[in-house]
């Protein structure tokens, strides 16, 4: 059983330009969460989905980010016209209902 | 303002010997609490959880204990291998099974050493 998955792995952009990081959840899971994790910080949380619907999104800064979670393919967070604060570390999670969040191994953003 | 505390960023301790990490909470709507441990360059790992209705989770070489009054808890490793060293992030959520959003602790980073 595949865990979740995120890609890319690593992504470079420079200033203005967008950011899309993907994540498809462990099978059988409907629930994704997105986080970030600055350096020397613990994971802050950004927006929590299932199919279709966002259920939380009190984390995600009001402008330039959303997220989606379609009913057919992954999870996609989108950032436009990044800026250098935005390099991060971005981790996805899924759960199925009720059960503890498992993690995938992030996309590292990096904003030249 | 931090929800979740874990007031130290590093811990050596020698094989074989017991392992203590702390974390503080102030909020005292958390009723589920997680510990998870990460390698870099890789996602946070699940190891263990609590329930509020619970004071003591074992599981292995991993014990969580809660103390709700003091809403403090603390991770267990006993006995401590150098496969362990990791940081080790403390989480806390509103639901049980940790279903919402969980808030992060900014980590403990845990060397065991031969």
């Amino acid at each position: 059983n595949a865990g979740v998955m995120q890609n890319p792995r690593h992504l470079v952009r420079r200033r203005g330009q967008e950011a899309r990081l993907r994540c498809s959840p462990m099978k059988g899971h409907s629930h994704v969460y997105w986080y970030r994790q600055l350096p020397e910080e613990g994971l802050k949380f950004m927006v929590y989905l299932q199919k279709e619907n966002i259920i939380d999104e009190s984390g995600m800064p009001k402008e330039r980010f959303s997220a989606e979670f379609p009913k057919e393919g992954p999870s996609i967070l989108r950032i436009q016209q990044v800026v250098r604060g935005d390099s991060a570390a971005y981790f996805c999670a899924s759960s199925r209902t009720g059960d503890e969040q498992f993690f995938g191994p992030g996309t590292r953003l990096t904003v030249l | 303002d931090q929800q979740v505390k874990q007031n130290s960023p590093s811990l050596s301790v020698q094989e074989g010997r017991i392992s203590i990490l702390n974390c503080d909470y102030t909020n005292s709507m958390f009723d589920y609490f997680l510990w998870y441990k990460k390698y870099p360059a890789e996602g946070p790992t699940f190891l263990i959880s609590i329930s509020s209705i619970k004071d003591k989770n074992e599981d292995g070489r991993f014990t969580v204990f809660l103390n709700k009054s003091a809403k403090h808890l603390s991770l267990h490793i006993v006995p401590s291998q150098p496969g362990d060293s990791a940081v080790y992030f403390c989480a806390a959520s509103g639901a049980q099974g940790g279903s919402e959003k969980l808030v992060f602790g900014k980590g403990t980073k845990l060397t065991v050493n031969p």
